[in-house]
């Protein structure tokens, strides 16, 4: 079955450090992949998408890029800031309409 | 538009004590989706819903029930609260027609105490 599996966390940085959070995922098909973002005592938002193989996608200075060979979706950013401290959820989109989530990571960036 | 909205944000039942959890989108989405995030942990979907009047058992839905009767409203009801229910409740809704993109919206939450 569809499965997602993040690192765990706490991941604790400085400000401007880079960051890596990883997300793998096993898939029947073609799904698309996201990442959401969740702030304290806030619903999930959207952060980024990707929908095929190679895309890549990004905002807010996050990236990520689908790699179907490596079956990963790994979020990245170049320099956070302390209001990037969040937890961070990788997702999978399929047939069904279901997303299944991984577990999330938390993020703590300080100053 | 207002999106995703859930009330109320905030609840304490008593064991046994019944509540239905508001949910309400006006993006003209036909999914919907109830899910709960406990302390630490990430999402498990309740139940969900492809359109009105059909809904549809998730990984977690003992405790729980649901209707649809329109595209926009999708209450969620505890019958007999259990402090199992200690939670918070997030509700979403995404567009699946012809060209899905599985994208899903959420609400803000509603931070559910049984006590």
């Amino acid at each position: 079955g569809n499965s997602v599996t993040q690192m765990e966390g706490p991941v604790t940085l400085s400000e401007e450090a880079f960051l890596t959070i990883n997300c793998t995922y096993t898939a029947t098909g073609y799904p698309s992949l996201f990442w959401y973002v969740q702030y304290p005592g806030e619903g999930l938002q959207l952060l980024l998408k990707a929908t095929k193989a190679d895309d890549k996608g990004s905002n807010k200075g996050f990236e990520a890029t689908y790699r179907k060979e490596t079956t990963s979706f790994h979020l990245e950013k170049g320099s956070v800031q302390v209001s990037d401290s969040a937890v961070y959820f990788c997702a999978l989109g399929n047939q069904g309409g279901k997303l299944i989530f991984g577990q999330g990571t938390e993020l703590s960036v300080k100053p | 538009n207002a999106g995703v909205t859930q009330t109320p944000k905030f609840r304490i039942l008593k064991i046994g004590q019944s509540m239905t959890l508001q949910c309400t989108q006006d993006m003209n989405h036909n999914y919907m989706y109830w899910y709960r995030q406990d302390p630490g942990m990430g999402l498990k979907l309740i139940y969900y819903s492809v359109g009105a009047g059909i809904t549809d058992k998730g990984e977690v839905p003992n405790g729980y029930n649901v209707s649809r009767s329109t595209t926009e409203d999708f209450p969620l009801r505890l019958e007999l609260a259990a402090p199992s229910q200690t939670s918070v409740y997030f509700c979403a809704s995404s567009y699946s027609g012809e060209r899905p993109t599985y994208e899903q919206y959420f609400g803000p939450g509603t931070r559910l105490t049984v006590t």
